[in-house]
């Protein structure tokens, strides 16, 4: 089990919106960071903080957060962005850092 | 453009000892803490740990506590992951990550390519 829960998996029509969330106690003290990855490749840095893209990474991916939920919103979801995505922030002790589940997203 | 570029992949046996490396171009080695996170086979990333550089500060997920250490060479910026007494459960590619510390939030936002690393007796 992981102390922050990822739905396993998401699908979305292409071009329409999507969110991905991210449910931890921690999260009501500490930003989640958000991460894509595709098969057979390192994970890409999506969202830090309150909802900051480093450069290179399209508006249409934001970030959220609400009580114990952060959240991955998709707006105008594109074939390319079908990869797993990963939270990140404190565990339920903030002692550690943990990844969540990861949730798999379909676009169709 | 900073580049992280990992050692090849390892094979080795139960029990044995592994050590993986990250050498860190284009940058400013001290600013940054190196990260490592892991992904067995189909299964999900697992943090175990950072380093920084400039403090020789560690901090391990409890789970590998005792298990691995992280170090840097300052003199070459290259990090170091050693790991211990290996079992099938460590078979996994290795990641590290330039790693930037926030009072609320921490993010890794460069990457190494991965190492691979399975142990099978």
């Amino acid at each position: 089990s992981s102390d922050l829960t990822q739905d396993p998996a998401v699908s979305v029509a292409l071009g329409q919106t999507v969110r991905i969330t991210c449910q931890g106690n921690s999260l009501r003290s500490y930003f989640a960071t958000w991460y894509q990855q595709r098969p057979g490749q390192a994970p890409l840095l999506l969202i830090y903080g309150k909802n900051n893209r480093p450069s290179g990474i399209p508006d249409r991916f934001s970030g959220s957060t609400s009580g114990n939920t952060a959240s991955l919103t998709i707006t105008g979801a594109q074939a390319e962005d079908e990869a797993d995505y990963y939270c990140y922030s404190r565990d339920s002790s903030y002692d550690d850092w943990v990844f969540g589940g990861g949730t798999k997203l379909t676009v169709l | 453009q900073v580049q992280l570029a990992q050692s090849g992949p390892e094979v080795k046996k139960p029990g044995a000892s592994v050590r993986v490396s990250c050498e860190i171009s284009g940058d400013t080695f001290f600013n940054y803490a190196v990260s490592w996170v892991r992904q067995a086979p189909g299964r999900g990333l697992e943090w175990m740990g950072w380093v920084s550089p400039y403090h020789g500060e560690t901090k391990y997920a409890k789970k590998f506590q005792g298990r691995v250490t992280l170090t840097t060479d300052t003199s070459t910026t290259i990090a170091y992951m050693d790991l211990r007494a290996l079992t099938s459960d460590d078979t996994a590619v290795y990641f590290c990550a330039r790693g930037t510390d926030s009072s609320f939030y921490f993010y890794m936002d460069v990457w190494g390519r991965g190492t691979t690393v399975t142990v099978s007796s």
